[in-house]
């Protein structure tokens, strides 16, 4: 599977949109994009994936570019309990998922 | 989504002694689950593959021994840590996957082991 690069932290304002990059230049033509967070001493919870096309769900927004070497998670406008480890994962179909390092979010009052 | 299960959410047991935690998905099927591990301030890591019917998939590193995977139906994965030490304290995570054409992995909600 393909390496992603994310920052290893950001800060966001509460009820302002988290825009959360993510680096997958090696990322190959069966690969998707994935978006998973992990609240602290949870289980990992999905978010949402892509392949090509820019994706929107009742929980956020995946922005991929047209070349498909990078992403962006967008949470329109985040809330405190959006504070948690973001991971961008990048995998082929049926295959397990390798987590990076992620990004550690946190929603500021 | 659909959900899966894990049991025990906690445990503690006395150095030598082996673990059991169960992986169930609730409302779906799984052929295949994954068993991840995670230390404090760490990453998810994965520890093996779990295939029903067929014998699971560890990755480098991973004693298949200590380990022991059984997927015995659609809807069930045991690990079972056995002769635990202190260096096997971890969060163990499952995850489950539908179908080899269903993208999304549905994670549980983590056992937490502390050996003793």
């Amino acid at each position: 599977d393909a390496k992603t690069t994310q920052p290893t932290s950001m800060d966001c304002a509460e009820g302002r949109a988290a825009n959360l990059p993510c680096n997958h230049s090696t990322i190959s033509g069966n690969e998707y994009v994935y978006w998973y967070r992990q609240i602290h001493s949870q289980g990992p919870q999905y978010i949402i994936h892509g392949l090509k096309n820019n994706e929107t769900n009742e929980m956020a927004s995946l922005i991929i570019t047209e070349d498909r070497k990078s992403s962006t998670l967008i949470l329109p406008h985040a809330t405190l309990r959006d504070t948690a480890v973001y991971y961008c994962i990048v995998r082929s179909s049926g295959y397990a998922l390798n987590f990076g390092k992620g990004t550690s979010l946190l929603v500021t009052p | 989504g659909a959900v899966v299960s894990q049991h025990p959410s906690r445990v503690i047991c006395k150095s030598g002694t082996s673990v059991k935690i169960e992986c169930r998905s609730l409302d779906f099927q799984a052929t295949t689950m994954f068993w991840y591990r995670q230390f404090p301030k760490q990453s998810l890591m994965l520890m093996a593959t779990s295939n029903e019917g067929s014998k699971a998939t560890y990755e480098q590193g991973v004693e298949k021994d200590k380990f022991l995977i059984n997927h015995a139906s659609l809807t069930l994965s045991t690990l079972t840590v056995t002769s635990a030490h202190p260096e096997d304290s971890s969060f163990y995570i499952c995850s489950a996957n539908p179908g080899q054409t269903y993208n999304e992995q549905f994670f549980g909600p983590g056992t937490r082991l502390t050996v003793l």
